[in-house]
Formats: C-alpha cells, structure tokens, sequence
C-alpha cells in the first residue's frame, strides 16, 4: 500500500463550487505540505503543517484553506473554485532530514 | 523572495553521454534536494544535500553542493533511457518551506 494516499485521483468542477481534495499517510510523520504544479513553473507550497495545532500559509495560499483532522490526515479546501485553480495538487510528508514523501496527485480541473 | 533557477529546461541527449544540469539559488540555505519525476507520475527523491561540500552518487547521477555560490549540480554520466524524466532542484528555507526549480526535462535518445 502506498505510504501517502490522495482522494479523489481526478476531479472536474465547475466555477464557484467547494471542493475538497483529501491526503492521508501512515508514514508517521507530523509534517505535511499541499503544493499545487503548473506546466513550467514548478511545484509551489500552498500550506504546510507541523503538527495538528499548526498550520501556515506557504507561498500560494489565497483561495485555498486546510484542515488538519490527524497526524494522518491533512485536507486541502478551495471554497470556491476558479479556473486558474486548475492544475495539478500534490500532498507530502516529510521526514527528520525533511526529505518529502509526495503523493500520487490529483488533478482537477475547474470550469 | 527564495528564487530557485534550472537550467536547461529542455535537455535532449544521446545514449552513453555526459551532462550536468545547474541549479542556482537566491538566499543562504545549507539544505538543497533533488528530485524525479517520470511523466503523469508523483515526485520521488533522489539526493538530499546538508552541507556545503556535499556530494552525493547514485548510479549514474553525482549531486553537489555548494552553499556558497548557491549551486546544485546534477551530474549524468554514460545516460542512459531509463533516465528521461524531469528532473527538480528544491532549497529548504529556515527549515519550513520548500521552493522548487521549474525542473528540467530530460530526453535521452539512443
């Protein structure tokens, strides 16, 4: 079984709907990370947690919002989506040498 | 604001030859990682780098750092297909954030 799981794997939505893309890991790790990947402009951090009473805003937070229920689990929400939001979101984990773990990314599309 | 800088961006090379992909950064940081990533595949980390003077060898790919200049390279030797892929430079900032490079796109022809 893969150590970080992301649901849903895909996702189409339409403008100003809620979506929620889900990440869990049994690596055991207290932190996690959201970024989002755009052809050409690499990875870019959106929110990142340390632990389950810490979150923080990474570079690219506007728009977005995070719940981190668990150690295990860490949530990404876009209240209400829009087109640019369209792109591809990886969640992570990361060890004592903050080596990340990435999971298999979802793709979603807004239109 | 941390820039992080690749290049080339494009790298189209034949079978059994030599390269090395550079990657510059704006700010001091001792940490510098690499990562691959094979088309509509996730990321999976190839080097960490903790200090400056690091080297570090897997296979056919040597990884370097030197905090000084703030540069990374990515050294190929004798490539080979199975390494096309992209290829992502990423700087560690005060421990809590990560800036990627753009990556660069590796084709290895035979």
């Amino acid at each position: 079984d893969a150590d970080v799981t992301q649901t849903p794997r895909n996702r189409i939505t339409k403008t100003g709907k809620r979506i929620m893309l889900e990440c869990s890991q049994t690596k055991g790790h207290d932190r996690m990370y959201w970024y989002r990947q755009d052809p050409g402009l690499g990875l870019r951090l959106i929110y990142y947690s340390f632990d389950v009473k810490d979150i923080n805003k990474g570079e690219i937070s506007d728009g977005y919002s995070v719940s981190r229920q668990a150690q295990a689990k860490f949530s990404l929400s876009l209240e209400s989506a829009i087109p640019n939001q369209t792109a591809l979101y990886f969640c992570a984990t990361s060890d004592i040498w903050d080596t990340q773990y990435f999971g298999p990314g979802t793709r979603l599309t807004v239109l | 604001e941390l820039k992080v800088e690749q290049n080339p961006l494009f790298l189209s090379m034949q079978e059994g030859k030599n390269y090395t992909i550079y990657c510059n950064y704006s700010t001091t940081s001792d940490r510098l990682y690499w990562y691959r990533q094979d088309p509509g595949k996730s990321l999976e980390s190839l080097f960490v780098l903790l200090s400056n003077g690091a080297v570090k060898q897997e296979g056919r790919l040597m990884a370097s750092l030197d905090t000084k200049a703030r540069l990374s390279t990515l050294h190929i030797t004798a490539a080979v297909h199975d390494l096309s892929a992209t290829y992502f430079c990423a700087v560690d900032k005060t421990g809590n954030q990560f800036y990627f490079g753009t990556g660069t796109s590796l084709t290895v022809i035979p």
